[in-house]
């Protein structure tokens, strides 16, 4: 079965605390990786993506991701959290060539200042 | 980057009744769906809103509970039809354009059966 899943569902940090969100998923095929943001009131917006080519990949506002194929994981991170970080965090996968996403259930992360 | 509207932006309605959300973008795009998120679940993909021709579900959608238009490369409406608090979640209109590798969101419904 198609699923991604992130295993916090809520996570609360000081500021200047580093992030780790973990995304694992199941997939029988070619995937493109995504981290999706939705600040409070606001859409949701890309935080950083991968298709191939360098595992590591660098996002907006700080925001890394690293692609491990064997453990089929995406998992994000930051080294330093910010009160602006306050949001909900969704990890995606998209079938290549299949314009749908599979989300997970999302992480609400609390930055407390 | 596309600029989607969506309306409304929320809505609390009676059981049995129906809802149509529309979605507007600012460009014309290849691609367009609808996804819901139920309280504390995932976005799940709805269907894909075809342009002149009926929109494709996904797996537990169908056309009479979900029906979607989508007269142009601008513009899909969804509508929820008879509605039960089961139906109670967020509604999202999402776009894709050929040359994007990512695709964008709108703000989305949230929709409240009572």
């Amino acid at each position: 079965a198609q699923s991604v899943s992130q295993h916090n569902h809520h996570v609360i940090l000081s500021e200047a605390a580093s992030l780790e969100l973990g995304c694992n998923y199941s997939y029988g095929g070619t995937v493109n990786l995504f981290w999706y943001v939705q600040y409070p009131g606001q859409h949701l917006q890309l935080l950083l993506k991968y298709f191939s080519g360098d595992p590591l990949v660098k996002g907006i506002k700080g925001f890394e991701a690293e692609f491990i194929k064997s453990k089929f994981s995406f998992n994000l991170r930051k080294p330093s959290v910010q009160w602006s970080d306050t949001a909900e965090y969704f990890c995606a996968v998209m079938g290549f060539g299949t314009y749908k996403y599979i989300f997970g259930t999302g992480t609400r992360l609390k930055v407390l200042a | 980057s596309a600029v989607i509207s969506q309306k409304p932006s929320r809505d609390i309605c009676q059981r049995g009744t129906s809802l149509t959300i529309q979605c507007q973008v600012d460009s014309q795009v290849t691609m367009m769906f609808w996804y819901r998120q139920q309280p504390g679940q995932s976005l799940t993909l709805i269907a894909t809103a075809n342009q002149g021709s009926e929109a494709t579900y996904e797996s537990g959608f169908v056309i009479d509970k979900f029906p979607i238009s989508r007269p142009n490369l601008t513009f899909s409406t969804l509508t929820v039809s008879n509605m039960s608090p089961e139906d109670s979640s967020i509604y999202l209109c999402s776009v894709h354009r050929r040359l994007d590798t990512e695709a964008f969101f709108g703000q989305g419904t949230r929709l409240t059966v009572v």
